[in-house]
C-alpha cells in the first residue's frame, strides 16, 4: 500500500510564484491534514478537512488555501510564494477526530 | 495558551541505559496526548497515545495531570531508538499540536 504520497517531493520557487502541493491517500479516510515544520517548531496545522467537499483553518493558515474535491485528495495551493513559507510540508490523513495520524513523506520548499 | 513543551533537543544515552523524553503541556480541556518517532528516512508515525495506556518497543508514557506531563520512558535503550520523538496534543477543535521534537541518539 502507498498509503500517503505528496508530490512533489522538493520545489525550489521564486518570490510571487505559485504553486500546488498534492497529498493523496488511498486508505479511505476521511479526515486530512496539511502541517508545516520549521526548525525548533515542531508541526504546525495548516489547514485540514473532516471530509469531501470540506476543509477548515488550522493554526497558521494565512498564505494557503486548499481543496478536497476527491476524497483521496487534498491540495494546499500557494498563490503567491514568499521566502517565509519555506517549510517542509506534511500531509496526514486520519480515520476519525481520533484515530492515529499516517502521515506522508514530506515536501521540501524552498522560496527564494 | 494551548502548546506542547519538549525541553530537550538533543538526548544522548548509552545501550542499555534507562531514557527518558520529557513532555509537558498546557492545555485547559481534558488532554489527549500522543508520541510520534520518526526513524531515519521513515516517515512520522504513531508510537503510543496515553488513552491506550500500552507499551510500545519497550517505552511507555503515563499522563501526569497534576504535573501537565506526558514524558517517555524506557528502561533499557537500544541502538534502534535513536530517532526524532515528538510529544503531541489533540485539541477539542481537531488541531494536533506537536512539540519541538526531541532527537535521541543511543550509543554503543
Amino acid at each position: 500500500n502507498a498509503g500517503v504520497t505528496q508530490t512533489p517531493k522538493f520545489r525550489v520557487l521564486k518570490t510571487g510564484q505559485s504553486m500546488t502541493l498534492l497529498c493523496a491517500q488511498d486508505m479511505n479516510h476521511e479526515y486530512m491534514y496539511w502541517y508545516r515544520q520549521d526548525p525548533g517548531m515542531g508541526l504546525r496545522l495548516i489547514h485540514y478537512s473532516v471530509g469531501e467537499g470540506t476543509t477548515a483553518k488550522g493554526e497558521v493558515p494565512d498564505g494557503y488555501n486548499v481543496s478536497r474535491l476527491k476524497k483521496q485528495n487534498f491540495l494546499l495551493g500557494l498563490e503567491s510564494a514568499a521566502p517565509s513559507q519555506t517549510s517542509v510540508y506534511f500531509c496526514a490523513s486520519s480515520w476519525d477526530l481520533v484515530g492515529e495520524l499516517f502521515f506522508g513523506e514530506g515536501s521540501r520548499l524552498t522560496v527564494l | 495558551a494551548q502548546r506542547v513543551t519538549q525541553p530537550e533537543k538533543l538526548l544522548s544515552v548509552f545501550k542499555g541505559a534507562p531514557v527518558e523524553l520529557k513532555c509537558n503541556y498546557s492545555y485547559s480541556g481534558s488532554p489527549e496526548l500522543f508520541w510520534y518517532v520518526q526513524y531515519s528516512r521513515q516517515r512520522l508515525q504513531l508510537l503510543l497515545r496515553h488513552i491506550s495506556r500500552e507499551s510500545i518497543k519497550g517505552f511507555t508514557a503515563d499522563l501526569n495531570k497534576g504535573e501537565t506531563s506526558f514524558h517517555l520512558k524506557k528502561p533499557f535503550a537500544q541502538e534502534e531508538d535513536s530517532a526524532m520523538y515528538y510529544c503531541a496534543l489533540r485539541l477539542n477543535n481537531n488541531d494536533m499540536r506537536f512539540g519541538a521534537g526531541t532527537r535521541l541518539t543511543v550509543k554503543p
